[in-house]
């Protein structure tokens, strides 16, 4: 059963990079018929979609954070990550990962428990 | 803002039916996914493509669609029912981004 897990640091200082790790476990991440996402959600707002990328390395960002974000693949390590810079305290949020299955016209069925992170000084 | 509008809050009377909507020019072209998200735990797939629903989902959900709103309807609410509900579909543009809907707090009476 494919299960992701998000990791990484749940405080970062303003003007820094928030980096996160998803790792796929149960399944591979070179699977052809899956895109690897980032979501975050505020406290107390709706969720958010932040970006994707495909094991070939494609990848595509809402236009909103496009000039911050970066999404990568780690096929080696079956994992994909997340990099947020020049972070503010508008950054703090649940952050999800989750997988897109091309099957079911691309419905995020597989999710990540979430991981809080604080963007303080 | 979403491209995807959704009522901020909706009840419904223990056993009767519910209608949760999301508006969008995309949905004219795609399909909605709808997640069932409750305090402190990840969002639930519910609802994807044209009325689909994922294993363990009970069938008292459903969904529809028909031009630019995507429905969720549940049949018999349940108190467990009680949760935030988000609609989730491609950009309007029709690339590979997606937007969520601001998302529907359900109450159960």
């Amino acid at each position: 059963q494919l299960q992701l897990q998000e990791s990484g640091p749940g405080l970062v200082k303003p003007s820094e990079t928030l980096s996160l790790t998803c790792t796929v476990s149960g399944g591979s991440i070179s699977s052809t018929n899956s895109y690897w996402v980032w979501i975050r959600q505020p406290p107390g707002k709706g969720l958010e979609w932040i970006g994707s990328t495909y094991y070939s390395g494609s990848t595509y960002y809402t236009p909103s954070l496009k000039s911050r974000v970066t999404v990568s693949v780690d096929t080696s390590r079956n994992q994909f990550s997340l990099k947020v810079s020049s972070v503010t305290a508008a950054d703090t949020a649940v952050y999800y990962c989750a997988r897109e299955d091309v099957g079911k016209m691309g419905a995020m069925d597989v999710w990540g428990q979430g991981t809080t992170v604080i963007v303080s000084s | 803002s979403s491209e995807l509008t959704q009522d901020p809050a909706v009840s419904v009377a223990l056993g009767q039916t519910v209608r949760i909507t999301c508006q969008g020019d995309g949905l004219r072209n795609y399909y909605a996914s709808w997640f069932q998200q409750k305090p402190g735990q990840a969002p639930l797939l519910v609802i994807y493509g044209k009325n689909n629903r994922p294993s363990g989902i009970p069938d008292r959900f459903s969904g529809s669609s028909s031009g630019n709103t995507a429905s969720l309807t549940i049949t018999g609410a349940q108190a467990d029912d009680e949760a935030d509900y988000y609609c989730n579909s491609r950009d309007s543009s029709g690339n590979f981004l997606r937007v969520f809907g601001g998302g529907t707090k359900l109450t159960v009476l």
